[in-house]
């Protein structure tokens, strides 16, 4: 049982380049969502899904795309990377069912753009 | 959309002294909330939770947070810091239908000798 797995560690892209941030979990949980960690910022919500098909912006979603085909997977795509995405990226994914649940993390995907 | 509110971007202490780390909430519903703490370059480790039930909730490490209804609150405290306690801790409150969370901007907690 692995959890939330995120691909890959760390990343360094150029400016304009495109990428997807990968974050799969084998727990079979419904809500899966992507997180962006900035100094002095928290954790804001980029974009979530509540189930396959279905997905939703947060706080922050411009510059980014998600899809969601499987219950497994939940990618996040940068479509022309800016300095402005240098952050870490976390994925999470929590069960939806009961009243007493946790969400579970990944461990981060840290990207710098130049 | 909820709101998480830290009161003190930094917190310092003296190893064996009271730690309180305060949150305040803002929830349209009835709220879950969370305290993660995250070590230099690490992830996110959950230290404890409210969901339903006791609102004294007791979680790793000697930490403990209770939940206040009537002041929206959620604080964080340990009766004797340790070094090892040093690190940046977040309040979170379940957002979006209970699928995501709101997180505060986080507390760096210093411990000094």
């Amino acid at each position: 049982n692995a959890g939330v797995t995120q691909t890959p560690k760390f990343q360094v892209l150029k400016t304009g380049q495109s990428m997807t941030l990968q974050c799969a979990q084998d727990m079979n949980h419904e809500y899966m969502s992507w997180y962006r960690q900035d100094p002095g910022m928290g954790l804001r919500l980029i974009h979530y899904s509540v189930g396959a098909g279905i997905t939703d912006q947060g706080e922050v979603p411009n510059g980014y795309n998600v899809s969601r085909s499987t219950t497994e997977d939940f990618p996040l795509r940068l479509l022309s990377a800016a300095p402005s995405q240098t952050s870490v990226y976390f994925c999470a994914s929590r069960d939806g069912t009961g009243v007493d649940y946790g969400y579970t993390f990944g461990s981060g995907t840290r990207l710098t753009v130049v | 959309a909820q709101s998480v509110t830290q009161l003190g971007s930094h917190v310092s202490v003296s190893e064996g002294a009271l730690v309180l780390l305060r949150c305040n909430y803002s929830s349209s519903v009835p709220p879950y909330l969370f305290w993660y703490v995250q070590y230099p370059n690490q992830g996110l480790q959950l230290l404890l939770k409210y969901t339903t039930g006791a609102t004294l909730v007791k979680g790793i490490n000697g930490f403990e947070a209770e939940f206040k209804k009537s002041e929206t609150s959620f604080h964080l405290t340990k009766p004797s810091a340790h070094m090892s306690d040093a690190a940046e801790y977040f309040c979170a409150v379940s957002d979006q239908g209970y699928s995501t969370l709101t997180f505060g901007k986080g507390t760096m907690l210093l411990v000094s000798p």
